[in-house]
This record gives structure tokens, sequence and C-alpha cells, in this order.
């Protein structure tokens, strides 16, 4: 049992590039989140899913696609990557919707960089 | 307009003693609020969570309280340990549609 895992773990783009960080979970959830954490801003909700087939925006979705084709993955998408967007990118997965679930996981993170 | 706030940043404590972090919100309704643990480095590992119909929740040695009044959560570690010396968030389910939103956390140091 893996729990959520993130792929990859570091990556530095340049401006203007394109990239998919893939999420996944084996623990059979519903619910998938994609946040990203800078330095003073906390954790923010760019997007997320409530099932298969499904994604909604958060709080911060501009210059995101994200992608649930599978109930096990949740694919984000930079189309056109900008210095703005180096963040820290983690993946969430819960049973239940997040605010009442009893547990919600958290991935180890992606740590990317737009030169 | 609506925010989440940790009391410090950074909290210093003597080995052995009572840790309490404070989550305060202004403009939320919120009906659930959890804590979560980070190191560096590292994802949000989940504490706990407590309903806006609960006042004090435990688990171990950590307690959470929940004053819907005061609009504050306090977070409590009893006979803390270096172990304990981490990142603490807060998070309430304030924007509705499935939102979680995050304080900027809280780093705790236990001193030895």
């Amino acid at each position: 049992n893996a729990g959520v895992t993130q792929t990859p773990k570091f990556r530095v783009l340049k401006t203007g590039q394109s990239m998919t960080l893939l999420c996944a979970q084996d623990m059979n959830h519903e619910y998938m989140y994609w946040y990203r954490q800078d330095p003073g801003m906390g954790l923010r909700l760019i997007h997320y899913s409530v099932g298969e087939g499904t994604t909604a925006k958060g709080e911060v979705p501009d210059g995101y696609n994200v992608s649930r084709l599978k109930k096990q993955n949740f694919l984000l998408g930079l189309e056109s990557a900008a210095p703005s967007q180096t963040s820290v990118y983690f993946c969430a997965s819960s049973y239940s919707w997040a605010g009442e679930a009893d547990t919600q996981y958290f991935g180890p993170g992606t740590r990317l960089t737009v030169l | 307009s609506q925010k989440i706030e940790q009391n410090s940043e950074a909290l210093n404590i003597q080995e052995g003693k009572t840790a309490t972090l404070t989550c305060n919100y202004t403009n939320y309704s919120p009906a659930y609020l959890q804590w979560y643990r980070q190191d560096p480095g590292r994802g949000p590992v989940f504490l706990l969570l407590i309903r806006e119909n609960e006042k004090e929740k435990r688990k171990e040695r950590l307690k959470v309280t929940f004053d819907t009044t005061l609009k504050q959560s306090l977070f409590h570690i009893t006979a803390s340990q270096p172990a304990d010396s981490a990142t603490y968030l807060c998070a309430l389910d304030g924007t509705g549609s499935y939102q979680l939103t995050f304080g900027k956390g809280t780093k705790l140091s236990v001193i030895p």
C-alpha cells in the first residue's frame, strides 16, 4: 500500500515549457486535490476532483489544467510555465470530502522551478 | 475579507511543557476544522478533525478545542518532546464546494 505517490519529485523548466505532474493513489479514494505551497502563503488549492471524470477549480486555478480519467490518477498540467509557478506541489486524496473526512492523505510533493 | 491566522510563525518551548498553538479565523463559518503536521520536505500529515458541535477532541498527547463564538481553535501538545518539532497547519472548510482553506502554519521547536 503505497498511499499517495507523485511523479516527478523535482523538475526544472524554462519559461514557456509544458509539463504534467502525476498523482496516483491506491486507496480507492473518490476525492483528489492539487495544492501548491509557497513561502508565506500556505497551502492553496489549485483544482480538485470528486470522482472519476470530474474536475473543479480551486482557489488558484489559472495557468493549470487537470484530468481524472482513472479513479486512481489525477494529472496536473502546466501548458506554458511561468516563473510565478515555481512552487512545491502537493497532491492529496480522501475517501469522502476533505472537510469531513477523518483522514486526508498527502503525497510527498513535487518541487518545480521555472526559470 | 476572509482570513485564517495562526498565532505566530514560530514557537519555541521547553521539553516536557505543553505547547499551545492558536488558529483564528475571520468571516468563515466552518463546520469542520482540521490540524496537520508537516515536516521539512514532506507533505502534511493529518492529525485531528473537530466538528462545529464538538468542543474538544483528544488523541494521545494531542488536544484540540473549537470555539465557534470566538472563532478560534486551540491545539495543545502535552509533555512535548523534541520529536514534536514541526510545522503545524490548521485548515477549515470555509468556502464550501469541497474546498479546505489552510493557515500558513506555526513552526514549533521543542528544546531539550
